[in-house]
């Protein structure tokens, strides 16, 4: 199964851009990598998802090493209201059907 | 738009009962798929389905049913229920499909075995 890896939490500081990594080595060619977060007690939202090339929105910036291996997901003016669980995820193909599995996420907390 | 809408919200149940649980997508989406959420592993995928057949299934056993009416609307049923079947279950709508669209969740609904 291809396996995300996030670094388990995070702080930043409101106002500043927070840089949440995530390794994907596993990664097959067509699989995505997506973005959701999810604040406590509610149900996880999404943010970006990307193929190959950088991707921006509204909410988030997503930067995707050329080798896929790894991603970045930036959000650039933190504000409390970001605190959350940050889960990356690929899809993966196991025993003949696909799957998308979340990771264990990284717990980005705004400070203040 | 009305987001997707899980029922009911919570549900405690004793061991070796079944339980269903029932989800509305978003108008017009018509792929659903549930998720189950719990401390130690958490967010694990159990299925999906698209215009009723169920498309993609996770590595969950053959108690964790569903099914996926005309309307959209799906539900979810696990049989002969175990203590670590207490989770919250996660219903998530999407325009075509969880891979590689965005899928909009609900609320959940929280499942106490006892």
């Amino acid at each position: 199964d291809a396996k995300t890896t996030q670094p388990t939490s995070m702080d930043c500081a409101e106002g500043r851009a927070a840089n949440l990594p995530c390794n994907h080595s596993t990664i097959s060619g067509n699989e995505y990598v997506y973005w959701y977060r999810q604040i406590h007690s509610q149900g996880p939202q999404y943010i970006i998802h990307g193929l190959k090339n950088n991707e921006t929105n509204e909410m988030a910036s997503l930067i995707i090493t050329e080798d896929r291996k790894s991603s970045t997901l930036i959000l650039p003016h933190a504000t409390l209201r970001d605190t959350a669980v940050y889960y990356c995820i690929v899809s993966s193909l196991s025993g003949g059907y696909q799957k998308v599995t979340f990771g264990t996420g990284t717990k980005l907390q705004v400070i203040p | 738009k009305a987001g997707v809408t899980q029922t009911p919200r919570y549900l405690i149940k004793t061991r070796g009962q079944q339980v269903t649980l029932s989800c509305s997508p978003i108008s017009g989406h018509r792929s659903v798929s549930w998720y189950q959420q719990t401390p130690g592993q958490g967010l694990q995928f159990l299925f999906e389905y698209f215009s009723e057949t169920q498309r993609n299934k996770g590595n969950f056993p053959g108690r964790f049913s569903g099914r996926q009416f005309s309307n959209s609307r799906s539900e979810m049923n696990v049989s002969t229920l175990e203590l670590g079947d207490s989770a919250l279950y996660l219903c998530a709508s999407s325009l075509k499909g969880s891979l590689y669209n965005e899928q909009f969740f609900g609320p959940g609904t929280r499942l106490t075995v006892l």
